[in-house]
């Protein structure tokens, strides 16, 4: 049983196009980070959050925390191709663990 | 600065044979963390080191796997008569502090033929 389920696995846009990736749990998390990484490289944090029903904006990124602080979502408007990549989340419960990751193409 | 830094980048070896994965941290960095993933997948927890002790080693799959780190610095991962199955991306990260903020390398493609 995975601690942090992420949705959708995959998704396949157009550039232009918005998009919402979602990280889920049953547990209660103090903070939760998501990071983005691209093929041939290293996972690179985006964001941490750590309140409850907080929302961080990142340029066209917005991540919110779950009022519970057991979910997550990552929206992106208006897609670019430069923001294909693999999208994790991950929540240091003990350690450091991520979802699946949610592989994101954007098509120009 | 200078991110963390892992070599090779790719690795090629036959089934049986050793290889040592290398990992330098960002410096004064204290912890070190180590991932494998495999295509498509998450990042799979193998092993953390605060200094150069390993207080969490319960992600290693076998045996065949052991990690060291010297002078608080540059870490090696082991992987001893290596099997197809252990083909994947190493991950090496390390951190300020313990399960704070990661910061990634690029990662070594290990291929066991």
């Amino acid at each position: 049983t995975q601690l942090l389920e992420q949705s959708p696995q995959f998704l396949s846009i157009q550039e232009g196009e918005n998009l919402t990736v979602y990280c889920n749990s049953s547990s209660v998390f103090s903070s939760l980070q998501w990071y983005r990484q691209e093929p041939g490289e290293g996972p690179v944090l985006l964001v941490t959050v750590v309140t409850g029903g907080e929302v961080k904006k990142l340029k066209r990124l917005t991540f919110q925390f779950g009022d519970a602080r057991k979910d997550s979502s990552l929206h992106i408007t208006a897609a670019q191709p430069g923001d294909t990549g693999l999208y994790l989340c991950g929540t240091s419960y003990g350690k450091l663990t991520f979802g699946q990751g949610t592989i994101l193409t954007v098509h120009p | 600065g200078a991110g963390v830094s892992q070599s090779p980048s790719n690795k090629v070896t036959e089934k049986g044979k050793d290889v040592e994965l290398r990992c330098d941290p960002i410096s004064g960095h204290t912890a070190l963390y180590w991932y494998r993933q495999s295509l498509g997948q998450g990042l799979e927890f193998l092993i953390y080191f605060q200094g150069n002790s390993a207080p969490d080693k319960s992600g290693l799959p076998s045996d065949r796997f052991s990690a060291e780190r010297t002078g608080g610095s540059v870490s090696t991962l082991t992987i001893q008569r290596t099997q197809q199955e252990d083909s994947a991306v190493y991950l090496c990260a390390s951190s300020l502090g313990s399960w704070v903020e990661q910061y990634f390398g690029p990662g070594t493609r290990l291929t066991v033929t």
